[in-house]
């Protein structure tokens, strides 16, 4: 089985402070995104990546940063953390039949 | 830009009831297509795909969706829903190139006795 492993499932943070959130695959695949989830609001695609040290903005970009140096991870940054940014963050990769594999997630308090 | 549309926000339905969850995507060319089932508290499952060829696809559950081009839709069905249906879906498209996946905004389904 496809297994995408997020390294925290709970973290509580101050405003400012520098987060990271990991995720690593274990099926060789290409592309792995990041999302956050929020009530009313569905998946909304914070960045994605499709190669090693290729990145491509989604849809809310703003306030985080990605690093891709290897195929199996994908780490999510925000530099300085703030409580709009308080959320679920999901990683996901595809297989190669489009089939979207995703974490247990990472619910993330800003206070 | 590209983008998902789910218009309903919350549905109710009656136990044995049938079902039908509307999708709308925009695209510039036809995606790949997606429903994602989301029970309270638990991660996202696949019910079921569109790539190519037949229309109406069947998934797992006994869910199934259409696809139509005209429409730009790819609206789920289920001829009786069941009460353990309840929980959100989802659906979502990625460009052919298997990058960006989007999802839409989510409709919860709600099963009344």
């Amino acid at each position: 089985d496809v297994k995408v492993t997020q390294s925290s499932r709970y973290l509580v943070k101050r405003t400012g402070e520098k987060v990271f959130l990991e995720c690593v695959q274990d099926m060789d695949h290409e592309n792995m995104f990041w999302y956050r989830q929020d009530p009313g609001l569905g998946l909304r695609l914070i960045y994605f990546s499709y190669d090693v040290k290729m990145k491509e903005k989604g849809d809310i970009p703003e306030g985080y940063s990605v690093s891709r140096e290897k195929k199996e991870r994908f780490s999510l940054i925000l530099e300085s953390a703030s409580t709009n940014q308080t959320s679920m963050y999901l990683c996901a990769s595809p297989d190669r039949t489009g089939e979207l594999f995703f974490g247990e997630g990472s619910r993330l308090t800003v206070l | 830009a590209q983008s998902v549309t789910q218009p309903d926000i919350h549905i109710t339905v009656s136990e044995g009831a049938s079902l039908e969850l509307r999708c709308n995507y925009s695209y510039g060319a036809t995606p790949y297509l997606f429903w994602y089932v989301q029970s309270p508290g638990q991660g996202l499952q696949l019910l079921l795909k569109y790539f190519s060829g037949d229309t109406l696809v069947q998934g797992i559950k006994g869910f199934e969706a259409e696809f139509k081009r005209s429409q730009s839709s790819f609206n789920l069905r289920k001829p009786s829903v069941h009460w353990s249906d309840a929980a959100e879906y989802f659906c979502a498209a990625m460009n052919t190139g298997f990058q960006k996946l989007v999802f839409g905004t989510g409709t919860r389904l709600l099963v009344s006795p």
